[in-house]
């Protein structure tokens, strides 16, 4: 079983609406969360990070961790265009600097 | 102010080839990996430097594959004997040790090489 599963397929929404994204993982050692962004011919950049179960908040991003479950999600609401890219969840634990990424998920945002 | 550096920002090269991909990390930045993303695959992880501790090198899917970082800082990645499976974006990414509150590795990437193996 892979460390991470992200479903990559694309998902494409009108302008406004709320995306959600979702990650789930199989290694209970993971401690803290993390949501890249890739914009297209780039390399990834850090979006949001968070170490606990419960919602981050930051602008229109909500970050959403269940440790029980072990599932991470990512909220945007009031999608925009300029938030068309690839989101890729990522996982690491202390004292080892390795991320763990999902596969990503190709974001569309039609105006 | 830079960021990471790569290049070539893209490599056409034969079957059978080698070829090497450099990184430039962010100044001070004592960690260093390399990425390879192909279509659909995510990142996979190739090989992680810490300072002046020995690389893990987990990663490497065969040993046509090498990397080294000079004097803690730049880094090139050898792909030796191309094959076609081997086309992909390689990243690369550092990370600084005064990083994110008690997570030091908040990785900034650069743009990466696209290779292509003809």
């Amino acid at each position: 079983q892979k460390e991470v599963e992200q479903d990559p397929g694309p998902l494409s929404v009108p302008e406004g609406a709320i995306v959600s994204l979702n990650c789930t993982y199989s290694n209970s050692a993971f401690q803290y969360f993390m949501w890249y962004r890739q914009y297209s011919r780039k390399g990834p950049e850090l979006l949001m990070y968070t170490y606990s179960s419960g919602n981050k908040e930051d602008g229109r991003f909500t970050a959403q961790v269940d440790k029980s479950s072990k599932y991470i999600s990512l909220f945007i609401r009031d999608s925009q265009p300029s938030d068309s890219a690839t989101y890729l969840c990522a996982w690491g634990y202390y004292g080892n600097n390795r991320l763990a990424f999902g596969k990503g998920n190709q974001v569309v945002v039609i105006p | 102010g830079a960021g990471v550096s790569q290049s070539p920002s893209n490599k056409v090269t034969e079957k059978g080839k080698d070829v090497e991909l450099r990184c430039d990390p962010i100044s001070g930045h004592t960690a260093l990996y390399w990425y390879r993303q192909s279509l659909g695959q995510g990142l996979e992880f190739l090989i992680y430097f810490q300072g002046n501790s020995a690389p893990d090198k987990s990663g490497l899917p065969s040993d046509r594959f090498s990397a080294e970082r000079t004097g803690g800082s730049v880094s090139t990645l050898t792909i030796q004997r191309t094959q076609q499976e081997d086309s992909a974006v390689y990243l690369c990414a550092s990370s600084s040790p005064r990083g994110l509150a008690g997570v030091n590795n908040e990785q900034f990437f650069g743009p990466g090489t696209r290779l292509t193996v003809l």
